[in-house]
């Protein structure tokens, strides 16, 4: 059972180059989410997706999109990079939302640097 | 808002020693607490959670126990190996949500912790 996949593992962007993060869950889980993770900052949520067709901003949406393009995968969008971009992308997700107590299972990140 | 505070590291111990590492919250109504372990070069891990107050959870060796009244859920081992050495971290969700606010989980700051033989 993969879980949560997330590609790529590494990335290199230049300032205001675009790429997309993907992430597929093989749970036939409903909700999804991506966080970043910055040194002494610990995880802030970016976007969520509560069920399919839905999303909606975390805490640090500014500068990022995002797509549920179906039950299984979740794509963080950065359409002009910047270097305060640079950070450890993580996608989790969960059965249920998490305000039930459903717990999140995450995938081993995509660390992006932005130069 | 929800917040979460925890003491960060690095925390070093020696093996079999005796593991505590703090959070403490602040968060409106009755949040659910949770502990998850990163280990290096992965994604976090539920570690263990407990969902109401004096609720104990366990997972490992590992327990925390919701107090309401302090509103902390401290972490605890009792005796610690190399395998532990990882960053944890201790997050809160909302019991309930009505009328919006983000779903999700909140994360303290996390703390590494460095178990030596």
């Amino acid at each position: 059972n993969a879980g949560v996949t997330q590609t790529p593992k590494f990335q290199v962007l230049k300032t205001g180059q675009s790429m997309t993060l993907q992430c597929a869950q093989d749970m036939n889980h409903n909700s999804m989410y991506w966080y970043r993770q910055d040194p002494g900052m610990g995880l802030r949520l970016i976007y969520y997706s509560a069920s399919e067709g839905t999303t909606d901003k975390g805490e640090v949406p500014n500068g990022y999109n995002v797509s549920r393009l179906n039950k299984r995968e979740f794509s963080l969008r950065l359409e002009s990079a910047a270097p305060s971009q640079t950070s450890v992308y993580f996608c989790a997700s969960s059965e249920s939302p998490v305000w039930s107590n459903s717990p999140l299972h995450f995938g081993n990140g995509t660390r992006l640097t932005v130069t | 808002g929800n917040s979460v505070t925890q003491m960060e590291g690095p925390v070093t111990l020696s093996e079999e020693a005796f593991l505590t590492i703090n959070c403490t919250y602040t968060a409106t109504g009755y949040p659910s607490l949770f502990w998850y372990v990163q280990y290096p070069g992965e994604g976090l891990q539920l570690l263990l959670k407990a969902t109401k107050a004096d609720d104990k959870g366990s997972n490992k060796g590992f327990e925390a126990t919701y107090r309401k009244e302090t509103t902390s859920f401290h972490l605890e081992k009792g005796s610690v190996q190399v395998s532990d050495s990882a960053v944890y971290f201790c997050a809160l969700s909302a019991a309930h949500r009505s009328g919006g606010g983000a779903d999700g989980l909140t994360f303290g700051k996390g703390t590494h912790l460095i178990i030596q033989p």
